[in-house]
């Protein structure tokens, strides 16, 4: 089992809905990071957070430490949205290294 | 654009061949890494160079060889590599402040598609 779980691993939707993509994980953080990776590879980042919630655009990232649970939602998706979405944490005992979930697709029809 | 440049985007090998890797980054960013990305697996980190020395080395064969001149370029040599190398290679950069390189963002490039035959 992985020490990063994301659910869905893939989702399709039509354009405008609400999307929510999940990410479970097994050991303390320090931070987790909510990544997008477009067709064609290249990663950009979207989020660091380590507590709470953060918005950017159509896009909130909310962790809950207690329950060891982050959810990337998006809103009033649209086609563009589509890419791999890969959550990756931050263990509270190696600063130094991430451990990545195997990410979920998302496909965003007009 | 992320200010992270690979090339090249896309490269064919056979298992004899000598190619590298360059990835460039324009971020004034002290810390450079090697991410290995194959079908259907989490990202795995490769090396961690952290003002231009080797901090990590995540049990990776012999047959990569990383080269960093100077905090700016990173090289991926490889040789005599095997047909289940065939993956993209991402490299990133991150600046380097107290808290552990996995609490800054990181910055990707594009990753070279590596086949090898």
């Amino acid at each position: 089992k992985n020490e990063v779980e994301q659910s869905p691993q893939n989702l399709t939707a039509q354009e405008g809905e609400f999307i929510t993509i999940n990410c479970s994980y097994s050991v303390g953080i320090s931070a987790l990071h909510w990544l997008q990776q477009h067709p064609g590879g290249g990663i950009v980042s979207l989020f660091m957070l380590s507590s709470g919630k953060k918005k950017h655009g159509r896009l909130i990232a909310t962790i809950n430490i207690q329950e060891k649970h982050s959810s990337l939602h998006i809103t009033a998706s649209h086609p563009r949205d589509s890419a791999v979405y890969i959550c990756a944490v931050s263990g509270s005992y190696n600063t130094d290294k991430l451990i990545f979930g195997t990410g979920t697709r998302l496909q965003v029809f007009p | 654009e992320t200010g992270v440049t690979q090339t090249p985007r896309h490269l064919v090998m056979g298992m004899t061949n000598k190619k590298s890797l360059k990835c460039e980054q324009h971020l004034g960013h002290n810390a450079m890494y090697w991410y290995k990305q194959s079908a259907k697996k989490p990202l795995e980190l490769m090396f961690v160079y952290n003002f231009k020395e080797q901090t990590e080395n995540n049990s990776v064969p012999s047959r990569f060889s990383p080269e960093c001149p100077n905090s700016s370029h990173l090289f991926l040599h490889l040789h005599t590599l095997q047909p289940e190398d065939s993956a993209l290679y991402l490299c990133a950069s991150s600046q380097d402040e107290a808290g552990g390189l996995a609490n800054e963002k990181l910055f990707f490039g594009s990753g070279t598609q590596l086949s090898v035959l």
